[in-house]
């Protein structure tokens, strides 16, 4: 069963350091997600990509947040200067999206970013 | 998108059925009701989706009320693998995407 895959699964950094969390969305997937949960809360959605574009963002994606999708099977969340705060897991998300009613999501294993 | 309401826990004994409930009195004619779970240390899963039938997958049941102002999420057979916390997420045909998490019911399975 397809399934999308996270890199690296955790990610120690030291605070100001420009981070690359990386994802592998399920293959013939349109739209991509990036989310995230601080331990012990709520998951919490940041960005979503569809067509080489940002389609939707949240309060949270701010300068600091990029998204890019280098090639053609890749699909990355940039941090360019790491805070405590953005210590939590990151998880991202695919779906097919044939229609507009249908939107299963399918999510990654996460990745734990650790900044100290 | 509209607001819905769970318990924050419940417990079910394995291999009975556990029926979680999720009230959502603000429900649209065009929102979809989807449930979703996320088992430790894991990324969210989908569970399940409907709008106004009982809809049954290979994973669970969705039973929503005639008024759709409440639905019920059946596992007919929980296992200690179902133990989860699992949410019931509005979703309109005409919104964005993205899901909107909220606390969910931390559901417990005990042998």
């Amino acid at each position: 069963e397809p399934e999308v895959t996270q890199t690296p699964s955790h990610q120690v950094t030291q605070m100001g350091q420009e981070v690359i969390l990386r994802c592998v969305p399920i293959s013939n997937h349109l739209y991509f997600y990036w989310y995230r949960q601080i331990l012990g809360q709520k998951v919490e959605f940041l960005v979503s990509f569809y067509n080489n574009e940002i389609s939707e963002k949240s309060e949270i994606f701010d300068d600091q947040f990029s998204v890019e999708r280098p090639d053609g099977s890749n699909f990355t969340l940039k941090i360019r200067s790491t805070k405590l705060e953005d210590s939590a897991m990151y998880f991202c998300a695919s779906s097919q999206d044939i229609t507009h009613y249908y939107n299963e999501q399918f999510f990654g294993p996460g990745t734990r970013l650790t900044v100290l | 998108d509209a607001k819905t309401t769970q318990p924050n826990s419940m417990e079910s004994n394995e291999e009975e059925p556990v029926h979680l409930p999720c009230n959502h009195s603000t429900i649209s004619g065009t929102d979809y009701i989807h449930w979703y779970r996320q088992l430790p240390s894991q990324g969210p899963e989908y569970v399940i989706h409907g709008l106004t039938s009982n809809v049954n997958n290979r994973m669970a049941s969705l039973a929503i009320a005639e008024d759709r102002k409440s639905s019920t999420l059946i596992l007919h057979r929980a296992t200690l693998r179902d133990a989860a916390v699992y949410y019931c997420i509005l979703k309109s045909s005409g919104s964005a995407r993205q899901l909107t998490f909220g606390s969910g019911t931390q559901l417990t399975v005990l042998p």
